[in-house]
């Protein structure tokens, strides 16, 4: 299975915004509305920042925002904070005869 | 607090059989998806099979079909992961994670080494 296509690396100062693209398929991301967003420091765990392409979970920052359009799904950081330097990967569900979930290969926040 | 509880790290040879587990508790077990995704070193994420425990339904993908083995004990609420014959390139640590309305949450890891 292809992983869905990231940036490797992205940057911005504190106070920026900044986006990460994440792009599919119509198979898979424009396909349909299971599009997530983890966040992953270095040694921890993956936590889910985004959901159902737009959704946030209780807890995380209203500052952390998602969206799609075709099939390039997009996650946008405003406010960026030093906190924010993490791996950044997006999910997607993709039809499939096999495993219905698929990752994109990982684009790292460096916070300048 | 719903949670997923992972087995210790493990080191072993090559060749080696290993099984390592994945504890839900605080939430109804058999009613979610459980997923195991590997990190190699260095690496990104990728998923490598799902299970549903209330029926054992399983899915694997392509890269691991036939590589690992994903089964789930109801009775323990625990979902497993092993393989047969380790190899070098099996040495990643290894996550598992709940589908809910989504993949809120997740274990800790399970750090697998594997050298002769």
């Amino acid at each position: 299975q292809s992983a869905l296509t990231q940036p490797a690396s992205v940057s911005g100062s504190p106070g920026q915004s900044i986006t990460i693209s994440c792009t599919g398929t119509r198979s898979d991301v424009g396909g349909y509305n299971y599009v997530s967003w983890f966040q992953q420091h270095p040694g921890k765990a993956p936590k889910l920042m985004i959901y159902d392409v737009t959704t946030r979970p209780s807890g995380v920052s209203n500052r952390f925002s998602g969206s799609k359009s075709g099939n390039t799904a997009s996650l946008t950081i405003s406010g960026l904070q030093a906190e924010d330097e993490a791996d950044y990967y997006c999910s997607s569900f993709r039809i499939s005869s096999s495993l219905n979930w698929v990752f994109g290969g990982g684009t790292k926040l460096t916070v300048l | 607090e719903e949670q997923l509880v992972q087995s210790g790290a493990e080191v072993k040879k090559p060749g080696e059989s290993l099984k390592i587990s994945c504890k839900g508790s605080e939430f109804m077990f058999t009613s979610y998806w459980i997923g195991w995704v590997r990190q190699m070193p260095g690496k990104g994420l990728e998923w490598m099979g799902i299970i549903h425990p209330g029926d054992s339904d399983t899915k694997y993908s392509p890269s691991f079909q036939g590589q690992v083995t994903i089964s789930a004990d109801k009775s323990t609420s625990t979902v497993y992961l092993q393989w047969s014959s380790l190899k070098a390139s099996d040495t990643a640590m290894y996550y598992c994670a709940r589908r809910g309305s989504s993949w809120l949450v997740w274990g800790q890891g399970t750090l697998v080494t594997v050298s002769s």
